[in-house]
């Protein structure tokens, strides 16, 4: 079966500061992807970040950066210099490459409150 | 630009109801699918359709059913609405999913809350 935690139900960060927010994951897939997501007070969500469980390399994004770690199934998402307009939700997200389908399960997120 | 647009942002019914959402998504998508989010749960799967006709239940179909007659439109009607059902829709689309698709992002509506009372 698999799972997504995210242990910190809220962080809060110092704007200007870096943020770490965890996730880990359990998967039998030899191959799958992990997402983040932002969904604002609004309610919409966006696509932040994506790391494939074969890639290299940590991805990156501007001020997003994923803290891939695959022997420990966790995949945390670095924030560098918080802005205020950061406040907002963040989903961790996986989809099985080969027996995942169509299927992407999600955290329970993490609300993180930047402080001006 | 990419465009996920869901029917009301807000929606109040009544107990016993038939309820209808609608969702449409004008990137010629294969794959859409409709959550539901709850605090403390996260997002949860309710229904996912891959095809036209085709539908897919996921992790919570109960109390709920699905209509895609045309690519762009996918429905989620509560068949007889009560109020453990209010509750946050999102509803999403993606690109195929084999392949390079795996690793496209779900790009998401604006969300309905949806309050039964």
């Amino acid at each position: 079966a698999q799972k997504i935690t995210q242990t910190q139900p809220g962080m809060f960060v110092q704007e200007k500061e870096a943020v770490t927010l965890d996730c880990t994951y359990d998967t039998s897939d030899p191959s799958y992807g992990l997402f983040w997501y932002k969904q604002p007070s609004s309610g919409e969500m966006i696509f932040l970040i994506y790391q494939g469980s074969y890639d290299q390399q940590n991805a990156t994004e501007g001020r997003y950066s994923l803290n891939f770690q695959k022997a420990r199934k966790s995949a945390n998402l670095v924030i560098s210099a918080s802005q205020l307009g950061d406040s907002a939700m963040y989903f961790c997200a996986m989809r099985g490459l080969n027996t995942g389908g169509f299927k992407t399960i999600f955290g329970a997120g993490t609300r993180l409150f930047v402080k001006a | 630009d990419v465009k996920v647009t869901q029917s009301s942002r807000y929606l109040v019914k009544r107990t016993g109801e038939k309820v209808f959402l609608e969702c449409v998504q004008d990137m010629d998508h294969e794959n859409m699918f409709w959550y539901r989010q709850d605090p403390g749960l996260g997002l949860r799967l309710i229904y996912f359709s891959y095809d036209v006709k085709m539908k897919e239940k996921g992790d919570i179909p109960e109390g709920y059913s699905v209509s895609r007659e045309k690519k762009e439109r996918f429905s989620l009607i509560l068949e007889s609405a009560s109020t453990n059902q209010t509750s946050m829709y999102l509803c999403a689309s993606s690109q195929i999913s084999s392949g390079q698709g795996a690793q496209q992002p779900q790009h998401f509506g604006d969300g309905t809350r949806l309050s039964i009372l």
